[in-house]
């Protein structure tokens, strides 16, 4: 058990949707990151907040936003689905801001399927 | 597009082999690398690192090369066992510490009893 909290687990949903997505770091742990895995496309980097900022942007669509809440929860919205974005969705934590360690603890995923 | 990526999509083994995973990756600054693993419905973890002031890295049953020469990784898991069986990925960080972590593929290991 990693300690990073994700929900729901799976997820099945209809095209032109909206879903949210949330994650719950590791205790003590300032920084969320989020990633999408799909079978064609391994595990991309989405997006990265640190203590509620936004600190790191990577191949994340204009249709996703995330947020990191005071409590440092975070949570990622995809909205107007579409069938491609049917992936394991990660959330990871960490406790710094900058991945020089290599201490990335990720969640089990969210499976998110789009009919 | 990505800059690390892995030599073989799947790699089959006897229990008791030793295995090996390769990665190359092609951004020459790239300072850190880590492997991952990630077992069946589960997150990748952590299963070891590299800085690219070394060459090489072990841990416990694995041992981690890093070539800078030709920009490869690999991951050699000694006395491979069932539970071992997993997909592997390497990743990679540029330097100046970036929050950015870039996978590769991954490998699929499938261990044989």
């Amino acid at each position: 058990d990693s300690g990073v909290t994700q929900t729901p687990k799976h997820l099945i949903t209809a095209t032109g949707q909206r879903v949210t997505l949330r994650c719950s770091p590791r205790s003590g742990d300032l920084s969320v990151y989020w990633y999408q895995q799909s079978l064609d496309q391994g595990l991309q980097f989405l997006i990265q907040y640190y203590n509620g900022e936004e600190r790191a942007k990577g191949n994340i669509l204009e249709r996703f936003s995330a947020q990191q809440f005071p409590d440092l929860h975070s949570e990622l919205n995809l909205s107007s689905l579409e069938l491609g974005d049917s992936a394991l969705y990660f959330c990871a934590s960490s406790v710094g801001g900058r991945l020089n360690t290599g201490e990335l603890f990720f969640g089990e995923g969210s499976r998110l399927t789009v009919l | 597009g990505e800059s690390v990526g892995l030599h073989l999509p799947t790699l089959s083994v006897q229990e008791g082999d030793n295995s090996i995973i390769n990665c190359a990756y092609s951004n020459s600054a790239s300072d850190y690398f880590i492997w991952y693993k990630q077992e069946s419905g589960k997150g990748p973890q952590f299963i070891i690192d590299i800085r690219s002031n070394m060459d090489k890295r072990q841990g416990q049953r694995v041992t981690v090369l890093l070539n800078k020469t030709v920009k490869h990784l690999s991951l050699q898991i000694a006395a491979t066992q069932p539970g071992d069986s997993a997909v592997y990925f390497c990743a990679e960080i540029k330097g100046g510490g970036s929050e950015k972590l870039v996978f590769g593929k991954g490998t699929k290991l499938t261990v044989n009893p």
